[in-house]
């Protein structure tokens, strides 16, 4: 079945760093690929996704490409914020009989610290 | 335009007992989608409804169950709890039913068992 693997947290950095999560995914035909934000006591933030082979999803300086060869979608950013402290999900989106759903990973918790 | 709500925010029950939670979909949206997220995991899909019909299921046995309203509105039912269902419950709703539309989280509602 479909499955989605992130790198386990926390991950700690100081501002300013350079941010990678990993992520690998398993999925029959060709998936839609997504990177969600849950800050503490919130629900989920769609940050970025990619539909199609090739594609760069990009938001608030977060940027994910769809490597369909690797069947990766690896998050980054240049320069880590305090405020970017949050766990990180990636997720893929499959047809579920006639419907959609989302498959998720078990996250990734990012602290940033000054 | 209102966001997606959902209700209780908090609620604590007692093993055996039932439970419904409720969700109203962001408006113009006709898809709603129920996942449960576990302490420490991501969420897992529980089902989806299109138009008042259920449009696919994850693996989750029959005590879990949802309706859908005419206007959209949701609902997830629990029966027979058990305290492996203490979870952060997440409404998602989207526009459309087989294609694929952004799905858009409400909050979540922490259920505790005891």
């Amino acid at each position: 079945g479909d499955s989605v693997t992130q790198m386990e947290g926390p991950v700690t950095l100081s501002e300013e760093a350079f941010l990678t999560i990993n992520c690998t995914y398993t999925a029959t035909g060709y998936p839609s690929l997504f990177w969600y934000v849950q800050y503490p006591g919130e629900g989920l933030q769609l940050l970025l996704k990619a539909t199609k082979a090739d594609d760069k999803g990009s938001n608030k300086g977060f940027e994910a490409t769809y490597r369909k060869e690797t069947t990766s979608f690896h998050l980054e950013k240049g320069s880590v914020q305090v405020s970017d402290s949050a766990v990180y999900f990636c997720a893929l989106r499959t047809r579920a009989g006639g419907g959609n759903k989302l498959t998720f990973g078990t996250g990734t918790q990012l602290k940033v610290e000054l | 335009e209102t966001g997606v709500t959902q209700s209780p925010t908090h609620l604590i029950k007692t093993r055996g007992q039932q439970v419904t939670l409720r969700c109203s979909s962001q408006s113009g949206h006709n898809t709603v989608s129920w996942y449960q997220q576990a302490l420490g995991q991501g969420p897992q899909f529980i089902f989806q409804y299109y138009r008042e019909e259920e449009n696919g299921r994850g693996n989750f046995p029959p005590r879990f169950s949802g309706l859908q309203f005419p206007n959209y509105s949701s609902e997830l039912n629990v029966n027979a709890l058990e305290l492996d269902d203490s979870a952060l419950y997440l409404c998602a709703s989207s526009l459309g039913g087989t294609a694929s539309y952004e799905q858009y989280f409400g909050p979540g509602t922490r259920l505790t068992v005891t």
